[in-house]
């Protein structure tokens, strides 16, 4: 079964550290790939998405995200944590059937 | 309008009762999605138009569950008969293509429903 997993529903990183957040997909298929953040009280907004162009892709606010094929995986960098980083984060996989499926989330807190 | 704008922003109602929640969509959007999102859990597909048609009602979770589209623009997704389960918050989101296109969604800030 296409499936997206988020591993870790809650991640606390110090303020200036590397922040990594992990995202595995299960399909024979490369499909596009999203991360998608939601900050307090807020709608959900685009990061970044893979549509089969450079496997290295960069986003907003310093984000970035490697496509690995080998590994179906997708995980979210960014070098150096800011205290705006504070929110929500989904993966989300478009396996071609007309919908986005999302992961469970990652909660990221940043300690001060 | 600039945005996906969503009423009403919270809704509290009796088990039991009927519900509309409603999605305007960015003007010029052809599609929109309907996802539901539980307290500690990911977002739930419920359903997708494409115009006014829905090609994807897999996600509707019961016959309680209903939504409808006019032309490309307002959507609106009615629950009838509310349980507790049916307690979240409701995501619309529209987009300039369908998924197929690789378009970015843009989503509403949600409608939160409590049912007691």
């Amino acid at each position: 079964a296409q499936s997206v997993t988020q591993l870790g529903s809650h991640v606390s990183v110090s303020e200036g550290a590397l922040v990594l957040l992990r995202c595995n997909y299960s399909s024979s298929v490369p499909p596009y790939l999203f991360w998608y953040v939601q900050y307090p009280n807020q709608g959900l907004q685009l990061l970044l998405k893979y549509t089969s162009a450079a496997t290295l892709v960069k986003g907003i606010n310093g984000f970035e995200a490697e496509f690995k094929k080998s590994e179906t995986s997708f995980h979210l960098t960014k070098p150096s944590a800011h205290m705006s980083d504070a929110a929500e984060y989904f993966c989300a996989v478009f396996f071609g059937n007309e919908k986005l499926t999302f992961g469970t989330g990652t909660r990221l807190t940043i300690i001060p | 309008g600039a945005g996906v704008s969503q009423s009403p922003s919270n809704k509290v109602t009796e088990k039991g009762k009927d519900v509309e929640l409603r999605c305007d969509p960015i003007s010029g959007h052809t599609a929109l999605y309907w996802y539901r999102q539980r307290l500690g859990q990911g977002l739930e597909f419920l359903i997708y138009f494409q115009g006014n048609s829905a090609p994807d009602k897999s996600g509707l979770p019961s016959d309680r569950f209903s939504a409808e589209r006019t032309g490309e623009s307002v959507s609106t997704l009615t629950i009838q008969r509310t349980q507790q389960e049916d307690s979240a918050v409701y995501l619309c989101a529209s987009s300039l293509q369908g998924p197929g296109g690789t378009g970015e969604l843009f989503f509403g800030e949600g409608s939160r429903l409590t049912v007691l």
